[in-house]
């Protein structure tokens, strides 16, 4: 089952604050999150761990709550660049495979 | 600089046709998927593989099939098009070690008319 995000979409002005939020109904090892801008390939922002660790962006921030299957993002002081398609993403183990499930996606955009 | 390549941007087909989409990765990646993207919907699997001729469904394989003879290939097959296949596709590659990124290709769109 895909993960869900919310909101579907926001509007933005540049400076504004967003959050977007990815549930699983499925126990989580890691969440990644990726950006789409329009017309590109989806591409890779950061991948929490359990216990804390996060790996990636600098100018975006992100929290996992592993026990309530949630991670949110932090868009913070937006910029027109952040304009594009979030995804949530929840790898998990399917035998000896690496399944990667993505969620239904969150449209951002920032106007002046 | 990881390169994930899909055969076309856009492909137009008719219904009944079969239709193969293919996917060439230059990582030595051992994980390859693939999406499809429809507005509202997300990102979702049809299929993945983990190795060379071993494939696993997705949460919507119906009406497709994939094949992986060599590492760096893997296609996905649409048997019978059908109009409901109209869609855009997306295919993306994995190491096999746990904790890493996915890096996508461009994206196949599909039309079936």
């Amino acid at each position: 089952q895909q993960p869900v995000q919310s909101p579907q979409a926001v509007i933005l002005r540049e400076g504004e604050d967003a959050v977007i939020n990815c549930s699983s109904s499925k126990a989580l090892y890691s969440v990644h999150w990726y950006r789409q801008k329009h017309g590109e390939a989806p591409v890779f922002l950061m991948i929490l761990l359990k216990g804390g660790e996060q790996k990636g962006h600098d100018k975006i921030s992100a929290s996992f709550n592993e026990k309530k299957q949630q991670s949110s993002l932090y868009l913070t002081a937006s910029q027109l660049s952040y304009s594009g398609t979030y995804f949530c993403g929840t790898p998990a183990l399917k035998g000896t495979a690496s399944k990667l499930t993505f969620g239904t996606g969150t449209r951002l955009q920032v106007t002046l | 600089d990881v390169k994930v390549t899909q055969s076309s941007r856009y492909l137009v087909k008719r219904t009944g046709e079969k239709v193969f989409l293919e996917c060439v990765q230059d990582m030595d990646h051992e994980n390859m998927f693939w999406y499809r993207q429809d507005p509202g919907l997300g990102l979702r699997l049809i299929y993945f593989s983990y190795d060379v001729k071993m494939k696993e469904k997705g949460d919507i394989p119906e009406g497709y099939s994939v094949s992986r003879e060599k590492k760096e290939r893997f296609s996905l097959i649409l048997e019978s098009a059908s109009t409901n296949q109209t869609s855009m596709y997306l295919c993306a590659t994995r190491p096999g070690t746990l904790n890493t990124e996915a890096f996508f290709g461009q994206g196949t769109r599909l039309t079936v008319v």
